[in-house]
């Protein structure tokens, strides 16, 4: 299973927003609304941003928000603020491998 | 509170083996699946294996699959994963995750990790 392909980086000014494409194919992304957003901050673990495409934990600010259209995912964050700077990871479901991991995007806050 | 400890990792040779153990509290541990990810140094997460809340539904990456074995003891609250015939690639960091559900496969709630280093 191949991993899905997000772009290696991405920046923007404080108050900006920005969006983090994820793409994958008909036996991924394209199938399932099973797709899911983690930040990481360097040397710490993962965290949960976005489930089910579109849905938030609870705890996580309003400024993030997941769509889909077609065989492609995106993560948008509203207000970018300094402690948004992070990796961003996509994940969906992938029938019978059945998780999938993009490899990642470096979020830079001017 | 929910809490992921994982312990068990370590240098070992090529070939060899070795077992990890994630230990699991703040939450009903038997009502939901479980997960292993890793992620080699300076590289991105990769999605190891899981296994369902009753051990009836199981799954591995294609990298691992016939070398490492998922498992959990739900009266000890315990995760694991037996790991042998250990590659260099291989060599990460492998972090136990909790699903959001039975098998939801969005992990909501990650340890801090244990370093597997494959080296001779």
């Amino acid at each position: 299973q191949s991993a899905l392909t997000q772009p290696a980086s991405v920046s923007g000014s404080p108050g900006q927003s920005i969006t983090i494409s994820c793409t994958g194919t008909s036996s991924d992304v394209g199938s399932y609304n099973l797709v899911s957003w983690y930040q990481q901050h360097p040397g710490k673990a993962p965290k949960l941003m976005i489930y089910e495409v579109s849905k938030r934990p609870s705890g996580v600010s309003n400024r993030f928000s997941g769509s889909k259209s077609g065989n492609t995912a995106s993560l948008t964050i509203s207000g970018l603020q300094a402690e948004d700077e992070a990796d961003y990871y996509c994940c969906s479901y992938a029938g019978s491998s059945p998780v999938v991991f993009g490899g990642g995007t470096k979020l830079t806050v001017l | 509170e929910v809490q992921l400890v994982e312990s068990g990792g370590g240098l070992v040779q090529p070939g060899r083996s070795l077992r990890l153990s994630c230990a699991a509290s703040g939450f009903t541990f038997d009502d939901y699946a479980m997960h292993w990810v890793r992620q080699a140094p300076g590289k991105g997460l990769e999605w190891v294996s899981g296994i369902s809340w009753n051990s009836g539904s199981i799954g591995y990456a294609d990298s691992v699959k016939g070398r490492f074995t998922i498992s959990r003891d739900n009266a000890k609250n315990s995760l694991y994963l037996q790991m042998n015939s250990l590659r260099a690639e291989d060599t990460a960091l492998y972090y136990c995750a909790k699903d959001m559900g039975m098998w939801e496969l969005h992990f909501d709630y990650w340890g801090q990790g244990t370093l597997v280093t494959v080296s001779s």
